[in-house]
């Protein structure tokens, strides 16, 4: 089935250091979500890439869609400690037999020491 | 507007007990679905309703049945909970199956003893 992996599992960092994500399916991918889990809460939608190539930023944070739509990416420049939390993205494969199903990769926690 | 609400918030069950988590949304979104969150795993999609209507299986469906009651409730439940059903679970919404993002609620945290 499909499967959507995120590396690295955990990351500490310094505030002020720049922290990126990546995401890799192993299926074509129709779409990418990421969303941002505080400690304790619930997830929140960040964002979504559609086109093969797509670059989108929000403030410090920048969202890459592979050319292949087999992989995304999230950088977060000059992280501070309201970033704190866990970055999952979340894939839907290529098919209308696959409507509705949003596949969540493991998730990145990120660290951010003052 | 409240968004997604869950409920209870927390549960302790015996082995064998039966259960239904209830949600709700109030955003008029056609699809709703559930995922369990278990440390390291992610989140996992169990059930899904992309409309009123319908359900389809998901990642885990196994020990789970769901209800679509009306556009806007869809609940979950275990019939005979087991330890390996301990879990956060969360309800979400969105406005359909395809290109939108999904609102969470702020989930249940479940123990099966």
């Amino acid at each position: 089935g499909q499967q959507v992996m995120q590396i690295p599992q955990y990351q500490h960092v310094q505030e002020g250091e720049d922290f990126t994500t990546y995401c890799n399916s192993s299926t074509t991918l129709s779409n990418i979500q990421w969303y941002k889990q505080r400690p304790g809460g619930h997830p929140v939608f960040l964002i979504q890439l559609v086109k093969s190539g797509e670059v989108k930023k929000q403030k410090r944070l920048t969202f890459q869609f592979g050319e292949a739509k087999k992989n995304s990416s999230l950088h977060i420049t000059a992280t501070q400690t309201t970033d704190v939390g866990t970055y999952f993205c979340a894939g839907r494969a290529f098919g209308s037999s696959n409507t509705g199903k949003l596949i969540f990769g493991q998730g990145t926690t990120l660290q951010v020491k003052p | 507007n409240a968004g997604v609400t869950q409920t209870p918030k927390f549960q302790v069950l015996k082995t064998g007990q039966s259960m239904t988590l209830q949600c709700a949304q109030d955003m008029n979104h056609n699809s709703m679905y559930w995922y369990r969150q278990d440390p390291g795993m992610g989140l996992r999609l169990i059930y899904y309703s992309a409309s009123e209507g319908t359900t389809d299986k998901g990642e885990v469906p196994n020990g789970y049945n769901v209800s679509r009651l009306n556009k806007r409730e869809f609940s979950l439940r275990l019939e005979s909970a087991a330890p390996s059903q301990t879990s956060v679970y969360f309800c979400a919404s969105s406005e359909g199956p395809l290109l939108y993002g999904y609102t969470f609620g702020s989930g249940t945290r479940l123990t099966v003893v």
